[in-house]
């Protein structure tokens, strides 16, 4: 069985770019949470979806935005980078919404 | 929202001790999990326990969903068990897990 797989595993981008981190589910999940953790601090829910769709969503603006695959992987994009963007960002899959989550090893960004 | 407290928020153990890690919340929950977080950041699943008590090995955990609080132990420590563990919550009819902020633990040979 293949766990939760993320790309790429550190990235570096300026403020003002766009960038576009991807998950994989492990198999047999549907569902895919993203969580956004900055130093020092527990992680923070950005959105779930669950068969393709948006399923929920964190406190965060629109230039946070995702999508999900017939395959159920997923995208996180984030437009017009600030500095504060700067964290570890996770994925997360799950059987359905509301089972045992299961973690990747998450993607470094670093906004300069 | 719901609010998960941890505590302590850091400990130092020589090895071989053992240690209690508390997680307070702050409605009910009808998912709780602990993670461990290891120094690459992967989060790594202990326990789904929304109630009850369940052992792994030389980790386990106590939920009192009617009083709000869960408990993490860890026997016989070792240095490998340095990290950061969360608790993280959910409530009826939300999607997301909220987490405490952490207990770093370092074990200490």
């Amino acid at each position: 069985e293949t766990g939760v797989t993320q790309s790429p595993t550190h990235l570096i981008k300026t403020r003002g770019q766009q960038v576009t981190l991807r998950c994989s589910s492990q198999s047999g999940h549907n569902t895919v949470s993203w969580y956004q953790q900055a130093l020092g601090q527990g992680p923070q829910f950005i959105f779930q979806y669950y068969r393709e769709e948006e399923n929920g969503r964190g406190n965060f603006p629109p230039r946070f935005s995702g999508l999900q695959f017939p395959n159920y992987s997923s995208e996180l994009n984030v437009n017009a980078l600030e500095l504060d963007d700067s964290a570890l960002y996770l994925c997360a899959s799950s059987l359905a919404s509301g089972e045992t989550q299961y973690f990747g090893p998450g993607t470094r960004l670093l906004v300069l | 929202g719901i609010q998960v407290e941890q505590s302590p928020p850091d400990l130092i153990l020589q090895e071989g001790a053992n240690s209690t890690l508390r997680c307070n919340f702050s409605d009910s929950v009808n998912n709780l999990q602990w993670f461990h977080q290891n120094p690459w950041g992967q989060l790594i699943n202990l326990f789904y326990i929304p109630s009850g008590t369940k052992q792994n090995g030389r980790l386990s955990a106590t939920t009192v969903a009617t009083e709000r609080y869960s408990l993490l132990y860890i026997s016989s420590s070792q240095t490998t068990d340095s990290g950061v563990y969360f608790c993280a919550v959910r409530n009826t009819g939300r999607r997301a897990l909220t987490f405490g902020s952490g207990t770093r633990l370092q074990v200490q040979p």
